[in-house]
């Protein structure tokens, strides 16, 4: 157990609304990751950060944002929501020792 | 960018069968790791094997980083081990990328 949360696990929400998904850790890990699953594309990185303040993109980006003002918390923000992005997100971390990588439960977003 | 593929896409085993789920990878890595997709979408970690083998039970793994690739052994299946297998590699910038999955199905 990497002691990962995400919250929240399920949301629906309308075309052209904010909306953010928290990824929480308990483990002081330095690099979080923001990724999308979707049907006939497998897993894709969005946003990765190698610590406080420290983001970069991923292979697909584009209409989102997220911030990490603390080690704990990875955010991932879809500032005016589509209903392309309806997906299912998961945040993972890297062990900082090993470099192995580990998933949160994962949050199911539908954007009507 | 680094190029995952997995084979075979679907496999469909019956209970107690074995299998061989293969990762070919086009460039050098230095972290290569399987991840089980339970039907409930939680992603297991099964190995973190860039070269050698490991076994864990039922399941083991061998990487020819030399070569690019990796092969994922499921022995005696069972049920339980229905679901998604996934290969992810990192080629030295700390970003993992995904190959596509080998679904497979155990019948009872």
């Amino acid at each position: 157990d990497a002691g990962i949360t995400q919250s929240p696990r399920h949301k629906v929400t309308e075309t052209g609304t904010p909306v953010t998904l928290r990824c929480h850790q308990t483990e002081n890990h330095r690099y979080m990751y923001w990724y999308r699953q979707d049907p006939g594309h497998g897993l894709r990185l969005i946003h990765y950060s190698y610590g406080v303040k420290d983001t970069d993109k991923g292979e697909v980006s584009d209409g989102y944002s997220v911030s990490r003002s603390k080690t704990e918390d990875f955010l991932l923000t879809l500032e005016s929501a589509t209903s392309s992005q309806t997906s299912v997100y998961f945040c993972a971390i890297t062990n900082r020792s090993t470099g192995e990588l580990f998933f949160g439960e994962g949050s199911r977003l539908t954007v009507l | 960018g680094i190029q995952v593929e997995q084979s075979p896409p679907d496999l469909i085993l019956q209970e107690g069968a074995n299998s061989t789920l293969r990762c070919n990878f086009s460039d050098s890595v230095n972290n290569l790791q399987w991840f089980h997709q339970n039907p409930w979408g939680q992603l297991i970690n099964l190995f973190y094997i860039p070269s050698g083998t490991k076994q864990n039970g039922r399941l083991s793994a061998t990487t020819v980083a030399t070569e690019r690739y990796s092969l994922l052994y499921i022995s005696s299946s069972q049920t339980t081990d229905s679901g998604v297998y996934f290969c992810a590699v990192d080629n030295y910038g700390q970003n993992f990328v995904f190959g596509p999955g080998t679904r497979l199905s155990v019948l009872p």
